[in-house]
């Protein structure tokens, strides 16, 4: 298995642009997250979804949309993108837990390191 | 909702020294608890994880942590560090019940010297 797979690794983006990041992972998690790390901040989160075609904000969604059309596939874009939004963005999955069920840690991808110029 | 406090942002220390790196949280609910690890330009793995039972947990590589509940504490520990523990550490906790979400201490960075 590759667990989660993050692509792409790097990108410079100029102020305005758009992207999209895509999350995949091949352990048919649930749930999936995308966070943001700033140096001293830790990790956000900044969307995350508990099924295919659900999703739901985190603490820091504005600027971001999302999509979960495969299970498989976490898209994660930025429809304009600001110099606010540099930053390294993760994204983690974890399995369903059954009621009475062990929690499941999440586990994430290597990262995309995005500037935006 | 929950919260974490990671008191120190850097902690450097000698090679085979001890080392703690505290973390605090706070929540109105019963909680998970975990610490990650994050290696230079790398993403985070899991270290070690609290979920019920026993209040030591140990990790593969000699950390351990313990769950203190009065004073909403999870604290990591080693005895002797290594060179190769350099890294930046994040105490994490979850709620438990509902979305399950985690929320990250602000981190710390160790940095272990020869």
């Amino acid at each position: 298995n590759a667990g989660v797979t993050q692509t792409p690794k790097f990108r410079v983006l100029k102020t305005g642009q758009s992207m999209t990041l895509l999350c995949a992972q091949d352990m048919n998690h649930e749930y999936m997250y995308w966070y943001r790390q700033d140096p001293g901040m830790g990790l956000r989160l900044i969307h995350y979804s508990v099924g295919e075609g659900t999703t739901a904000k985190g603490e820091v969604p504005d600027g971001y949309n999302v999509s979960r059309l495969k299970k498989q596939n976490f898209l994660l874009g930025l429809e304009s993108a600001a110099p606010s939004q540099t930053s390294v963005y993760f994204c983690a999955s974890r399995p369903f837990r059954t009621s009475g069920g062990t929690y499941n840690e999440q586990f994430f991808g290597p990262g995309t390191r995005l500037t935006v110029l | 909702a929950q919260s974490v406090t990671q008191l120190d942002s850097q902690v450097p220390v000698f090679e085979e020294a001890p080392v703690e790196l505290r973390c605090n949280y706070s929540s109105s609910v019963s909680v998970y608890l975990f610490w990650y690890v994050q290696y230079p330009n790398q993403g985070l793995q899991l270290l070690l994880k609290y979920l019920s039972g026993s209040t030591l947990v140990e990790s593969i590589n000699g950390f351990e942590a313990e769950f203190n509940k009065s004073q909403t504490s999870f604290h990591l520990r080693k005895p002797s560090v290594h060179i190769s523990d350099t890294a930046e550490y994040f105490c994490a906790v979850s709620e438990k019940g509902g979305s399950e979400k985690l929320v990250f201490g602000k981190g710390t960075k160790l940095t272990v010297n020869p």
